[in-house]
């Protein structure tokens, strides 16, 4: 246990659902992230929050759309996906925007597939 | 944008010292170096983090030179349990803001 806590753990959704991934930090952290990882691929930033606020948003399709309600809060919203956005979404949060003392905390991940 | 530079993967031995460098040649002035493991269908976990010169937990060391452009992650006796991939993380300054990109990583496989 992180302290970061993702689900669902695994998701299988055609390409015309709705779903989303929610995240939930315990840490008293300020700032939250969505990363994307593929196969044997380095992780990619998607969406940076801090104080709730998006900062950052690296040229994510709108299929995704991100939400954070309050700083401990964080959630996904997918829409209408590809086959090639099947991956680990993870979820991570630190101190403070950019990488402060002890670094990222990340969640375990959930795993989606498009089918 | 600064990136980090690691080799791609490495072999080990149980019960070795395994060092691993990464080069980041335009590092942030006032940016960490944080280096994460990570677990197949994990998130990356906080292994050990340093500004400058050399920092000891109780998993890992990690050496940092004067000009900081790299650093070496040092895992001593490695075990089959240490087989996972390993990135390191600095900061990309662009526009005045930071942006944390994860390379690739190494991938290191511990043989018994």
């Amino acid at each position: 246990e992180t302290g970061v806590t993702q689900t669902p753990r695994h998701l299988v959704m055609g390409m015309t659902n709705k779903k989303s991934l929610k995240c939930e930090q315990h840490l008293g952290h300020n700032a939250m992230y969505w990363y994307k990882q593929s196969a044997k691929k380095p992780l990619e930033l998607m969406f940076v929050y801090s104080l709730e606020e998006r900062v950052e948003n690296n040229s994510v399709p709108s299929r995704f759309s991100p939400e954070c309600p309050n700083s401990s809060h964080l959630f996904l919203h997918l829409h209408t996906l590809q086959p090639e956005d099947s991956a680990l979404y993870l979820c991570a949060s630190s101190q403070d925007k950019g990488q402060s003392r002890y670094g990222y905390t990340f969640g375990s991940g959930t795993r989606l597939t498009v089918v | 944008l600064a990136k980090t530079t690691q080799p791609i993967s490495m072999d080990s031995y149980e019960g070795q010292e395994v060092n691993i460098t990464c080069s980041h040649n335009n590092i942030a002035t006032n940016d960490y170096i944080t280096w994460y493991q990570q677990f197949p269908s994990q998130g990356p976990r906080f292994i050990i983090q340093g500004y400058k010169t050399k920092v000891t937990n109780e998993v890992a060391s990690l050496f940092i030179p004067a000009d900081r452009k790299s650093s070496t992650l040092s895992l001593p006796r490695v075990s089959l349990s240490d087989t996972a991939v390993y990135y390191c993380l600095v900061a990309a300054t662009a526009s005045g803001t930071y942006k944390y990109i994860f390379g690739t990583g190494t991938r290191l496989k511990v043989l018994a």
